[in-house]
């Protein structure tokens, strides 16, 4: 059972239009996390929310942002995608507790047109 | 900056022989490492981990080494199967959190 659900698989967007990632979650964890992820490279961290505190790594753009409503979901935002957005971006959650490691989302990947 | 980085980009494998995938870090701080395979359209799953005060931890058919001296960690695979072709990542946890720095990654080819 898919425990950290990201939606969609794949997500075509234009040039400067906004968009919009999700993921959900149903292990009730604190902690959730955004990365994004470019053909052939690691899983850089974005940012991550422990419950409702936001923590922004300082050389994420300022055209990502995120919300997380509530403990289940949270969304990425790009607010004007360029070409070099292009990326697989990916969800983890965890507790907040140094043993837990984040269990990662199968990823949504984003194509700029 | 302090970074986790990986040797080799590709490896290619004959199926059934074993494979050995490096990793470099230079944040001697580090104390808990962790390995990730990550198959194609797939998020990055855990393998095995090792904690600063080990130097070898084993898992089925896995092994991780960890040599505090030259700041190395290797992954090891016993008898290579096609289900283990993937990207194989290093990563760190810092010391103060829960946050990943991740390695380079390398691609591992199984060949029949």
């Amino acid at each position: 059972d898919a425990m950290v659900i990201q939606n969609p698989r794949y997500q075509v967007t234009q040039f400067g239009k906004p968009v919009t990632l999700s993921c959900s979650q149903t292990l009730n964890h604190n902690v959730m996390y955004w990365y994004q992820q470019k053909s052939s490279q690691a899983p850089k961290l974005l940012f991550h929310y422990y419950d409702k505190d936001f923590n922004n790594e300082a050389d994420t753009p300022d055209n990502f942002q995120s919300r997380r409503p509530n403990t289940s979901f949270c969304f990425l935002d790009i607010r004007s995608p360029g070409l070099g957005d292009a990326a697989m971006y990916l969800c983890a959650t965890s507790r907040l507790d140094r043993k837990d490691l984040p269990h990662f989302g199968n990823g949504t990947r984003l194509t700029v047109t | 900056g302090e970074s986790v980085g990986l040797h080799l980009p590709t490896l290619s494998v004959q199926e059934g022989d074993n494979s050995i995938i490096n990793c470099a870090y230079s944040n001697s701080a580090s104390d808990y490492f962790i390995w990730y395979k990550q198959e194609s359209g797939k998020g990055p799953q855990f393998i095995i981990d090792i904690r600063s005060n080990m130097d070898k931890r084993q898992g089925q058919r896995v092994t991780v080494l960890l040599n505090k001296t030259v700041k190395h960690l290797s992954l090891q695979i016993a008898a290579t199967q096609p289900g283990d072709s993937a990207v194989y990542f290093c990563a760190e946890k810092d010391g103060a959190g829960n946050m990943l720095t991740f390695g380079g990654g390398t691609r591992l080819m199984v060949k029949p």
